[in-house]
């Protein structure tokens, strides 16, 4: 079992709408929660950590916790096409040092 | 405002050849990676270096030697590549001057044929 879990999608929203992307883990130990966006020949770039159960935002992006249920969500509200790209969930063991363990990514499409 | 810079971009190598791929960073990061990109495999983690002076083996480190040359620099070396080394390389840095976020360069492109 991979320890990072990420639907490969492609996700398919139209513009306006919520995306919500979603992971789950396999290490109970795990304490920081990364999501990443990465465009087509680009490199990854982070859009949001959580350390704690429950949501955090910014701007229109929401990540959700829930660590009894290894699970980590990303909500995009108000999906714009710019949002089309592949997002990557990363986990980390630690809060300081990072040696993230990434999931294979989900791609969002996003059509106007 | 360099931030991780990787040389080269784009390498082709043949079968057996060895190369050195380069990596800087000037943010002060005491921490530094290498990770690798394939197709349906996300990015693995191949060394790290957690601050200078040394150096650790991620998941996938075979075929791979790298050297923490000072704080701002960290190479990938493969000895003898292969076609599995085919693939796209990162170059990461985290320090505390970013809230320990890990930022990486642009990547660089290698084909070995």
């Amino acid at each position: 079992q991979k320890e990072v879990e990420q639907n490969s999608g492609p996700l398919s929203v139209p513009e306006g709408a919520i995306a919500s992307l979603n992971c789950t883990y396999s290490d109970r130990g795990s304490q920081s929660f990364f999501w990443y966006r990465q465009y087509s020949g680009k490199s990854p770039e982070l859009i949001m950590f959580i350390y704690s159960n429950g949501d955090k935002e910014d701007g229109r992006f929401t990540a959700q916790l829930n660590k009894a249920s290894q699970y980590v969500s990303l909500l995009i509200r108000d999906s714009q096409p710019s949002d089309s790209a592949t997002y990557l969930c990363a986990v980390s063991m630690n809060t300081g040092f990072q040696k993230l363990v990434f999931g294979t990514g989900t791609r969002l499409l996003v059509s106007p | 405002n360099a931030g991780v810079t990787q040389t080269p971009k784009f390498q082709v190598l043949k079968t057996g050849q060895s190369m050195t791929l380069q990596c800087a960073q000037d943010m002060n990061h005491n921490s530094m990676y290498w990770y690798r990109q394939d197709p349906g495999m996300g990015l693995r983690l191949i060394y790290y270096s957690a601050s200078e002076g040394t150096t650790d083996k991620g998941e996938v480190p075979n075929g791979y030697n790298v050297s923490r040359l000072n704080k701002r620099e960290f190479s990938l070396r493969l000895e003898s590549a292969a076609p599995s080394q085919t693939s796209v390389y990162f170059c990461a840095s985290t320090g505390a001057s970013s809230g320990n976020t890990i930022y990486f360069g642009e990547g660089s492109w290698l084909t070995v044929v």
